[in-house]
């Protein structure tokens, strides 16, 4: 158990609708990753957020949002849902930012199909 | 920018040694090294900073050239549970993300 929780586990919903992916980062994390892997592919890093500012952006759609709150938790909107948008999410957090603490702590994951 | 890993997959026997390969076109801050395991979250291995340092728990090794920006990961007596899909991050000066590579898949046999 990494300590970092991801909600829903698994979730079934239908092109065009709109979900919300929650991320709860290990106690005392300030840094929460968003990571999207589809099936059998690598992991395409999202977004960053460390105290709940926006720090580093990749290469994420612009019907995706995110936002970490001041509790820390983040949450990943996905909008206008499209069939390629079926994945596993993914959410990890570390205490700063990378290399200054080095491991990221990686949640279950939240398996997305679009139907 | 992703980095580019190599080979895409390879198959050992147990005991067996074999060298995972990242490659960067940009100059890298530090080089990451997760494993994950099918239907599994991934997990760190070890991280490589600019000027050397190193910080792993895993028994397993590796290095990083700094002036050709790539990294090697060294699976040395492989275990049965070292099988897993390894993957490098690379992060880059200031740059606040980890971009990984399309990943290895290392399958260990008895």
């Amino acid at each position: 158990d990494s300590g970092v929780t991801q909600t829903p586990k698994h979730l079934i919903t239908a092109t065009g609708q709109r979900v919300t992916l929650r991320c709860s980062p290990r106690s005392g994390d300030l840094s929460v990753y968003w990571y999207q892997q589809s099936l059998d592919q690598g992991l395409q890093f999202l977004i960053h957020y460390y105290n709940g500012e926006e720090r580093a952006k990749g290469n994420i759609l612009e019907r995706f949002s995110a936002q970490q709150f001041p509790d820390l938790h983040s949450e990943l909107n996905l909008s206008s849902l499209e069939l390629g948008d079926s994945a596993l999410y993914f959410c990890a957090s570390s205490e700063g930012q990378l290399s200054n603490t080095g491991e990221l702590f990686f949640g279950e994951g939240s398996r997305l199909t679009v139907l | 920018q992703q980095p580019v890993q190599s080979p895409q997959a390879v198959i050992l026997r147990e005991g067996e040694d074999a060298v995972i390969n990242c490659s960067s076109s940009k100059a890298l801050y530090s080089v990451h090294w997760y494993r994950q395991k099918h239907g599994e979250a991934p997990v760190f291995l070890m991280i490589l900073l600019k000027g050397g340092e190193q910080k792993g728990h895993e028994k397993i090794s590796a290095s990083f050239n700094e002036k050709k920006q790539q990294s090697s990961l060294y699976l040395t007596a492989s275990q049965l549970s070292y099988s897993g899909t390894y993957f490098c991050g690379t992060e880059l000066v200031n740059d606040y993300k980890l971009s990984f590579g399309a990943g290895t898949t290392v399958t260990v046999r008895a």
